[in-house]
């Protein structure tokens, strides 16, 4: 299956940490990515990791893998107004020769001032 | 690096016209170049799978007379909508993916959105 789920929103108040998570069913993912989308713009690669490793740290973001739960979440440190936007989880499938993207349904976070 | 443009940025046509989108890869080579689809508030869909010098791959239910694409160099992909109607209005976006970096990452560019009326 090639499904990718998310929560549709999460709020968080600014300072707190938050905390996106992702489900997704293809355990043959290779890698797995977050991405930020601000309104009316394209795709922003925020970080990823591969699928043999099960956590990764890159300043405010820490990414966990359970691979054997297929979950994957996102936590963002100190979260800032500027933070707001939708996340979306990726995993990288090779397909027909190929590698592809199936994205998650996008999760919208909001902060609170 | 890795940068992905798109032209136009926006555009609005009339119903049963043809709109042609370019995807440009302006600092690496790309032989593999893919096509999204975005609707409000949703996720991305993957189109197609461009690859330079064959023919598109094209996901199911894609209509591949509908949305043309050509991959004739290894730095340009174009998108083209023939016909379009106002339920090809949506948000496009393409991507590439950099052969020499190792790593199957992709690029985006910053998205098409296009308004048919």
């Amino acid at each position: 299956g090639e499904d990718v789920e998310q929560s549709l929103f999460l709020s968080v108040r600014e300072g707190d940490s938050s905390v996106i998570n992702c489900t997704y069913t293809d355990s043959s993912s290779t890698y797995l990515y977050w991405y930020k989308q601000e309104p009316g713009a394209g795709l922003q690669l925020l970080t990823y990791i591969f699928s043999n490793m099960d956590m990764k740290q890159d300043q405010r973001l820490t990414v966990l893998l359970n691979k054997k739960d297929k979950h994957l979440s996102l936590r963002i440190a100190d979260t800032q107004t500027g933070d707001s936007a939708i996340y979306f989880c990726a995993e990288s499938i090779r397909t027909s020769g190929t590698y592809k993207y199936i994205f998650g349904t996008g999760t919208r976070l909001k902060v609170l001032a | 690096g890795a940068v992905v443009s798109q032209h136009p940025s926006r555009v609005i046509c009339k119903s049963g016209t043809s709109v042609k989108i370019e995807c440009r890869s302006l600092d690496f080579q790309a032989t593999t170049m893919f096509w999204y689809r975005q609707f409000p508030k949703k996720s991305l869909m993957l189109m197609a799978t461009s690859n330079e010098g064959s023919k598109a791959t094209y996901e199911q239910g894609v209509e591949k007379d509908k949305f043309l694409i050509n991959h004739a160099s290894l730095t340009l992909s174009t998108l083209t909508v023939t016909s379009a109607h106002p339920e090809d209005s949506s948000f496009y976006i393409c991507s590439a993916r950099d052969l020499s970096a190792g790593v199957n990452e992709q690029f985006f560019g910053p998205g098409t959105r296009l308004t048919v009326l």
